[in-house]
């Protein structure tokens, strides 16, 4: 069967590596998934979004996957640097609500 | 283009004491939202508005949180009395659109009540 990545609280990497940052979602009629990055101190900021029509979309040095079978979203950070390190949110909006619903973060660290 | 402001920055009061938050949205963002956001975890919704009305104050301890947003624009958000466990961060977002575009956040209000 395919695998799906765990969400993991915290994550580690050496700058210049590649990142992945996991997320589940709970509602399989969301149909708009956002990503964004909070550093400490500050509200959490807009990264890329994508929307359920879509599996994969790329931004600058990030690109988000979709997995809505297994209701399963990554954020994938290239070549990591270490003004990357924040806490990491996804958010998932069910159609109609018109609010965004946030999982668990996952904390980055970029390592020198 | 301005991004969401919030004042104050920092609050410390003491529990029974009541306390305000204000928030300025982007400019022409119809929809605002106000989260809390508990150390450790991600931020959930409070209340949200569209233009001046409110159309999801689910999650609101209405016993003791009230937000108004007059004129569309400004909005406060009230607690009275505070307890002990309302100790956390109050982010005000704002989008252009209602559940289809993403979320611009201010940097929030510290609340500690002791």
């Amino acid at each position: 069967g395919e695998s799906v990545g765990l969400h993991l609280p915290t994550l580690s990497v050496q700058e210049g590596d590649n990142s992945i940052i996991n997320c589940a979602y709970s509602n399989s009629a969301s149909d708009y998934f956002i990503w964004y990055k909070q550093e400490s101190g500050k509200g959490p900021q807009f990264i890329i979004d994508i929307r359920s029509n879509m599996d994969k979309r790329q931004g600058q040095r990030v690109t988000v996957l979709l997995n809505k079978t297994v209701k399963h979203l990554s954020l994938q950070i290239a070549a990591t640097q270490p003004g990357d390190s924040a806490v990491y949110f996804c958010a998932e909006n069910i159609p109609n609500a018109g609010k965004s619903t946030f999982g668990d973060g996952t904390t980055l660290t970029v390592k020198p | 283009e301005a991004g969401v402001a919030q004042s104050p920055r920092y609050k410390i009061i003491e529990k029974r004491q009541s306390v305000a938050f204000w928030c300025n949205p982007i400019s022409g963002h119809a929809t605002l939202y106000w989260y809390q956001q508990i150390l450790g975890q991600g931020p959930k919704l409070l209340i949200q508005f569209q233009n001046n009305g409110v159309v999801d104050d689910s999650q609101l301890p209405k016993d003791r949180f009230s937000a108004e947003r007059l004129k569309g624009v400004d909005s406060t958000l009230k607690i009275q009395p505070a307890k002990l466990e309302d100790s956390a961060v109050y982010l005000c977002a704002s989008s252009w659109g209602r559940g289809n575009s993403p979320l611009h956040f201010g940097n929030g209000t510290r609340l500690t009540v002791t």
